[in-house]
């Protein structure tokens, strides 16, 4: 166990779903990210929060929407995905941005599949 | 931008031997960063270097650091079945927020 806890652990949606990926992390860190790994393809950051604050969006299409309600609690809200959008979602959380010279924990990640 | 590049992206090894995997990178960093990742699930960090060190011990870890190269290597000493896993580096930059990942290596065992 890292500290990082994403639910669910596996989720299937349709194109026109909405739902909602989880990540709560119990280590009293100030940062936190989603990641995106697709098969054969480097990790890709998507959003970076630091103090709850949204500091970082990669050019992330509008269909994924992070929201930062408190220091532990991290969504990534879904909706009118593609099927090219399947992969496993990484949550992780660092006590400062990791540029600081700190170490990044990752949670178990959520293996997203649009169908 | 991809900012690290392990090499090389497949490593199979037997039981006692020593595993090496390098990294190299295109742009100045803060630190560089080892992960391992059993298949399917999360990312464990292993073990960080700042940019002002050269090498870096930890267990049977050995990791090094070149950045007049922009490189760096982990050595994984006496390899042992149960640390088949893909590893990755990972870069932080200057500036950025970013840790910034490679495609990774696979190591694997021979049976």
């Amino acid at each position: 166990e890292t500290g990082v806890t994403q639910t669910p652990r596996h989720l299937v949606m349709g194109m026109t779903n909405k739902k909602s990926l989880k990540c709560e992390q119990h280590l009293g860190h100030n940062a936190m990210y989603w990641y995106k790994q697709s098969a054969k393809k480097p990790l890709e950051l998507m959003f970076v929060y630091s103090l709850e604050e949204r500091v970082e969006n990669n050019s992330v299409p509008s269909r994924f929407s992070p929201e930062c309600p408190n220091s532990s609690h991290l969504f990534l809200h879904l909706h009118t995905l593609q099927p090219e959008d399947s992969a496993l979602y990484l949550c992780a959380s660092s006590q400062d941005p990791v540029v600081m010279n700190t170490e990044a924990f990752f949670g178990q990640g959520t293996r997203l599949t649009v169908v | 931008s991809q900012q690290g590049e392990e090499d090389p992206q497949a490593l199979s090894i037997q039981e006692g031997e020593n595993a090496t995997m390098n990294c190299s990178y295109k742009t100045s960093i803060n630190n560089l960063q080892w992960y391992r990742q059993n298949s399917g699930r999360g990312l464990v960090h292993l073990i960080l270097i700042r940019s002002n060190e050269r090498e870096k011990h930890s267990g049977r870890l050995r990791v090094t650091l070149d950045t007049s190269k922009k490189s760096s290597s982990l050595l994984i000493t006496a390899f042992r079945a149960a640390d088949t896993a893909s590893y990755f580096c990972a870069t932080a930059g200057a500036g950025s927020y970013q840790l910034t990942f490679g495609k990774g290596t696979k190591l694997s065992v021979i049976p």
